[in-house]
């Protein structure tokens, strides 16, 4: 079985401001992983997804992230926010590589990016 | 790019009544979509993977006549809550993907309350 454990379920940032969002995973299986973002009152957008090779992701709107497989982590970065990053995002797992397939959603981080 | 798309965006109805939530593909084919239950602040759930011209595939605790799942084409698959009561108030998002290979691309919800 596979769970997704994002620890903040809120993160207030200033704007041009880093930020770093936090995803722990378990699974008994090789994984798969991915960050979504979703706007108010929309479906989710893939930010980026890592299936094998370079820990380190580069994804859309200048977000990153990085896995590490000792700390089963899969922690999503920004060096600069913006006020349009304002959203809920959202970790996911799979235990298939192509995500189009089942995914198991972490709780979700809401990013609230002051002025 | 692939899209995929959600009617109604919102719907409300008096509790015992049924209503159809449609989803679908408009520039691929997709033989799999995935219906998702989102409660507010919270993660998305799956309820269960559509398959064309097949049954769909339920998770457990979600209750198979109460959530007809039906895929008649490779474009369209319907999510119908039947005698629906106010606790099936909630987002429900669908996604589906071209392929194995290929990312999943999610529908912009449905938002249902029933009063």
């Amino acid at each position: 079985a596979q769970s997704v454990t994002q620890l903040d379920s809120q993160v207030p940032v200033f704007e041009e401001a880093p930020v770093e969002l936090r995803c722990n995973y378990s699974s008994s299986v090789s994984v798969y992983l991915f960050w979504y973002v979703q706007y108010p009152n929309q479906g989710l957008q893939l930010l980026l997804k890592y299936l094998s090779g370079s820990t380190l992701v580069k994804g859309i709107n200048g977000f990153e992230a990085e896995f590490n497989k000792s700390q089963t982590s899969f922690h999503l970065r920004k060096p600069s926010v913006h006020i349009s990053d304002t959203a809920e995002y959202f970790c996911a797992v799979s235990d298939e590589p192509a995500a189009g397939n089942k995914l198991t959603f972490g709780g979700g981080t809401r990013v609230l990016v002051k002025p | 790019g692939a899209v995929v798309s959600q009617h109604p965006s919102w719907v409300i109805c008096k509790s015992g009544t049924s209503v159809k939530i449609e989803c679908r593909s408009l520039d691929f084919q997709a033989t799999t979509m995935f219906w998702y239950r989102q409660f507010p602040k919270q993660s998305l759930m799956l309820m269960a993977t559509s398959n064309e011209g097949s049954k769909a595939t339920y998770e457990q605790g979600v209750e198979k006549d109460k959530f007809l799942i039906n895929h008649a084409s490779l474009t369209l698959s319907t999510l119908t809550v039947t005698s629906a009561h106010p606790e099936d108030s909630s987002f429900y998002i669908c996604s589906a993907s071209p392929g194995r290979d290929s990312p999943l691309h999610f529908g912009n919800g449905t938002r249902l309350t029933v009063t």
